[in-house]
């Protein structure tokens, strides 16, 4: 149980183009999801936190208008990345939890690679 | 500055050694937890330790929660190549979790 996916697993888009990635937790609702960024060789790094029905909640230097996260329903996330740039190019991790509370109870998905040329 | 810090940030090893990776913080935890991440995969959870003085083991690998709960250390015995990925500690701060930097670890058959 627990399961998590991401759409797509990796992704190529030119400069100035956007790209969404969904998060959907399988067997269960997630009242709260978080993104993560990840460069290669370095730890998870929280984007931003999201609740179903409310806007999310950006960390500090990630800017809201970049990084359009909508949780729509208990079992979909999307973060659309918009006119990306070379320097977007990373591992976009999402996480579900159960409860607005659970923020050490959370259930990984795989990842999305995403390259900007 | 890392909320936890994560020593060494890489460790080369040949099979059969042992090893510990450790994860230092001077804020009190209520519990740090241990994950694995293997190249273009999400972290998976190892365990979650939560009273101090805590002991865990999962097969050859030792847990341990420091008594004032603001470190941990992994223990791996006699690794294998299998063993090899990315070692990240994690702690609830505030309404979040929070990541080590991380320890890079190659096991060499």
């Amino acid at each position: 149980g627990a399961v998590v996916s991401q759409h797509p697993s990796w992704v190529i888009c030119k400069s100035g183009t956007s790209v969404k990635i969904e998060c959907r937790s399988l067997d269960f609702q997630a009242t709260t999801m978080f993104w993560y960024r990840q460069f290669p060789k370095q730890s998870l790094m929280l984007m931003a936190t999201s609740n179903e029905g409310s806007k999310a909640t950006y960390e500090q230097g990630v800017e809201k208008d970049k990084f359009l996260i909508n949780h729509a329903s208990l079992t979909l996330s999307t973060l659309t990345v918009t006119s990306a740039h070379p320097e977007d190019s990373s591992f976009y991790i999402c996480s579900a939890a159960t409860s607005g509370r659970s923020w050490d109870t959370q259930y990984f998905g795989p990842g999305t690679r995403l390259t900007v040329l | 500055t890392q909320l936890l810090e994560q020593s060494p940030q890489f460790l080369s090893i040949q099979e059969g050694e042992n090893l510990t990776v450790y994860c230092n913080s001077s804020s009190v935890f209520s519990s740090l937890q241990w994950y694995r991440q293997e190249p273009g995969e999400g972290p998976v959870l190892l365990v979650t330790v939560v009273t101090g003085g805590e002991v865990k083991k999962l097969k050859r690998l030792t847990f341990q929660f420091g008594d004032a709960r603001k470190d941990s250390s992994l223990h791996i015995t006699a690794a294998q190549p299998g063993d090899t990925g990315l070692y990240l500690c994690a702690g609830v701060y505030g309404n979040k979790l929070v990541f080590g930097a991380g320890t890079i670890l190659r096991v060499k058959s």
